[in-house]
């Protein structure tokens, strides 16, 4: 079975300090990667997907980027936050070979940027 | 681009009664997949429902949903609530033709009291 890994649980940060979230995932071979963004109350908002190590498209501009360097990892990452990065941040995978991309989330990150 | 419209952002209900959650949807693409997630509190959002054929009930867990490409609606029902439902249930739309994107609706809190 496939199992989903996120790090750290939760943080607490400065503003304009920098920020390294991951995600692993084990038991599934090339997934599909996905990074969600969730504010309290809000909706989901997918900021980036990956279909392969080394390749991240970005969905929407919030001042974050990510990275594949493993097969099984995702990270998320920024320089400098911004008080609107808090929130609740979500890694996913999603099978391939032409799928319905249903997702299946991590336990999350919730971040407060103070 | 692609959106999806949940028009009620709480629904409160009595134990017993019937759900109806609304779900529409607008895309570019002819073949949408469209999904259920719920999400209970601290907890990650999870697979309900999903669908791609037109016309075609899908149930799972109690709950049931038809695609209709016609109207571009994706309804979640259940013939009677349980407390166990209430949670924060998201709509939400794929399509291979678009790539690995997947847009959200804005949330449906479900609410059942006894």
């Amino acid at each position: 079975a496939q199992t989903i890994h996120q790090w750290p649980v939760a943080e607490i940060k400065a503003v304009g300090s920098p920020l390294s979230l991951g995600c692993t995932i084990k038991g599934k071979s090339s997934p599909n990667l996905y990074w969600y963004w969730q504010a309290t109350g809000g909706t989901l908002q997918q900021l980036f997907y990956s279909i392969t190590v080394g390749q991240v498209e970005s969905v929407v501009q919030l001042n974050l980027s990510a990275s594949r360097p493993k097969d099984d990892q995702f990270i998320l990452s920024t320089e400098k936050l911004l008080l609107s990065h808090s929130g609740f941040y979500l890694c996913a995978w999603s099978g391939t070979g032409g799928a319905s991309y249903e997702q299946y989330f991590g336990p999350g990150t919730r971040l407060t940027v103070l | 681009g692609d959106s999806v419209t949940q028009t009620e952002g709480l629904v409160t209900l009595t134990e017993g009664l019937p759900v109806m959650l609304n779900c529409t949807y607008q895309t570019i693409y002819s073949n949408p997949f469209l999904f259920w997630y719920v999400q209970h509190l601290n907890e990650s959002p999870r697979l309900l429902l999903k669908s791609f054929t037109d016309n075609k009930r899908t149930e799972h867990q109690g709950f049931h949903a038809t695609l209709h490409k016609s109207s571009s609606s994706f309804h979640l029902q259940k013939s009677s609530a349980q407390l166990s439902d209430s949670a924060l249930y998201y709509c939400a739309l794929s399509d291979q033709a678009g790539g690995y994107k997947v847009v959200f609706g804005s949330g449906t809190r479900l609410l059942v009291s006894p």
